[in-house]
């Protein structure tokens, strides 16, 4: 089974913060997801990366950076946190190459409160 | 216009009924289509996955995809309360899946 795993569950961080929220994948998976869920909004996307140091804006990616500097890690930075920033944030993975069209595999989220 | 729509619900039914959840979609360069399942807290675990138009059972579930009316549906048949969760249609694009709202589903004992 795919395990993709998000470091925290929940997160508490003041304005004007730095934050990074961190995913890890255990099945060599080269695509990488960060999304944003909110009630009456579903689920965003906010940067995606097909492979290595590689990186690709999503529908939302105002305000966030990304990195990524192995397979198996991606890691979303609120470069200075705000309360429009508080939101429960998912990971995903994926096998294959840019266009492919195997399913996402999700982590369990990290519920993130700015205040 | 949304891609994918999906009625958020909630939807409330009694244990041992037949569920349908059902989306649809704007896009006809959508070809493959999942169903996802999200438990409170939880992240979404993928259920279902089909390609194209037709059916696809696993076990009590049955995806269902007609491409000329670009409508897609769950069915859960003999509906348990661990049934009850958020879930989530989607379908995928060029680079991106594209998901619906979600529909909350609640089976009462």
């Amino acid at each position: 089974d795919v395990k993709v795993t998000q470091s925290s569950r929940y997160l508490v961080k003041r304005t004007g913060e730095k934050v990074f929220l961190e995913c890890v994948q255990d099945m060599d998976h080269e695509n990488m997801f960060w999304y944003r869920q909110d009630p009456g909004l579903g689920l965003r996307l906010i940067y995606f990366s097909y492979d290595v140091k590689m990186k690709e804006k999503g529908d939302i990616p105002e305000g966030y950076s990304v990195s990524r500097e192995k397979k198996e890690r991606f890691s979303l930075i609120l470069e200075s946190a705000s309360t429009n920033q508080t939101s429960m944030y998912l990971c995903a993975s994926r096998d294959s190459g840019s266009y492919s069209h195997q399913p996402q595999h999700f982590g369990d989220g990290t519920r993130l409160s700015i205040l | 216009q949304k891609e994918v729509e999906q009625d958020p619900g909630p939807l409330s039914v009694p244990e041992g009924a037949i569920v349908s959840l059902n989306c649809t979609y704007s896009n006809s360069a959508f070809q493959y289509f999942m169903w996802y399942r999200q438990y409170s807290r939880k992240g979404p675990e993928l259920l279902m996955y089909t390609y194209s138009s037709g059916n696809k059972e696993d076990g009590r579930f049955t995806a269902q995809v007609d491409k000329s009316s670009k409508y897609i549906s769950l069915f859960i048949r003999d509906s348990q309360p661990s049934d009850s969760a958020t879930y989530l249609c989607a379908a995928q694009g060029a680079q991106k899946l594209v998901f619906g709202q979600g529909t909350r589903l609640t089976i009462n004992p």
